[in-house]
């Protein structure tokens, strides 16, 4: 069955150090990976996604995320931390279904950002 | 203007109402869902609906019954609310049912008592 995986509920961090979240996942095909991020009281707003090609990706906000095929994994990283992105991150996976795709989300990692 | 908008934001209710949902898209996207979101932030999809044709039905109790009148609307009612209905709605929205970006609503923080 398809499944993510975040390991870290919660993590804290100074500003402007480095920042690691991390995500496995778990599907017998090539996935479609996703990182999400929801501020308190808002949606959830895409981060990144990596579909093919080069396994490192680029996002909005200075966020990057590398898909590690052996690994099953596709950590978002971030060289230097703002106080603004202390937040719920969240990493997700598309998956093929009965003829469709769905999404099935990580439990997401609470970021608290210490000024 | 939003993209995707919900109402009401927020709903409290008591145990054994109806009560709905509405979402509306104005990205001209073909493809909606509902999610729920759980005290945990535990996030699971509900329903997926593509030009107005439902094509994800999670295991969701058939009290939840979604209706999309049209592509830019999905809306969610649920009959005879329980305790455990309580959770944040969110729906969102893609260009197709293909896999791409999601784009959410604000949710809608629903609280049965």
């Amino acid at each position: 069955a398809q499944s993510v995986t975040q390991p870290d509920i919660h993590i804290t961090v100074s500003e402007g150090a480095s920042l690691e979240l991390r995500c496995n996942y778990s599907y017998g095909a090539t996935p479609y990976l996703f990182w999400y991020v929801q501020s308190p009281g808002q949606g959830l707003q895409l981060l990144l996604k990596y579909f093919s090609g080069d396994t490192l990706v680029q996002g909005i906000k200075g966020f990057e995320a590398e898909f590690k095929r052996s690994q099953s994994s596709f950590n978002l990283r971030k060289p230097s931390v703002h106080w603004s992105d202390a937040a719920e991150y969240f990493c997700a996976v598309g998956a093929r279904g009965s003829g469709t795709y769905k999404y099935i989300f990580g439990t997401g990692t609470r970021l608290k950002v210490l000024a | 203007d939003t993209a995707v908008s919900q109402t009401p934001k927020y709903l409290v209710t008591q145990m054994g109402n109806d009560k709905s949902i509405k979402c509306e898209q104005n990205l001209g996207h073909d493809t909606m869902y509902w999610y729920k979101q759980d005290s945990k932030k535990f996030l699971k999809i509900m329903f997926s609906y593509n030009n107005k044709e439902l094509i994800i039905n999670e295991t969701v109790p058939n009290r939840f019954s979604p209706k999309s009148p049209d592509k830019a609307h999905l809306n969610l009612h649920i009959n005879s609310l329980e305790l455990g209905d309580s959770a944040v709605y969110f729906c969102a929205s893609s260009q197709d049912s293909a896999p791409n970006e999601q784009f959410f609503g604000p949710g809608t923080r629903l609280t049965v008592l």
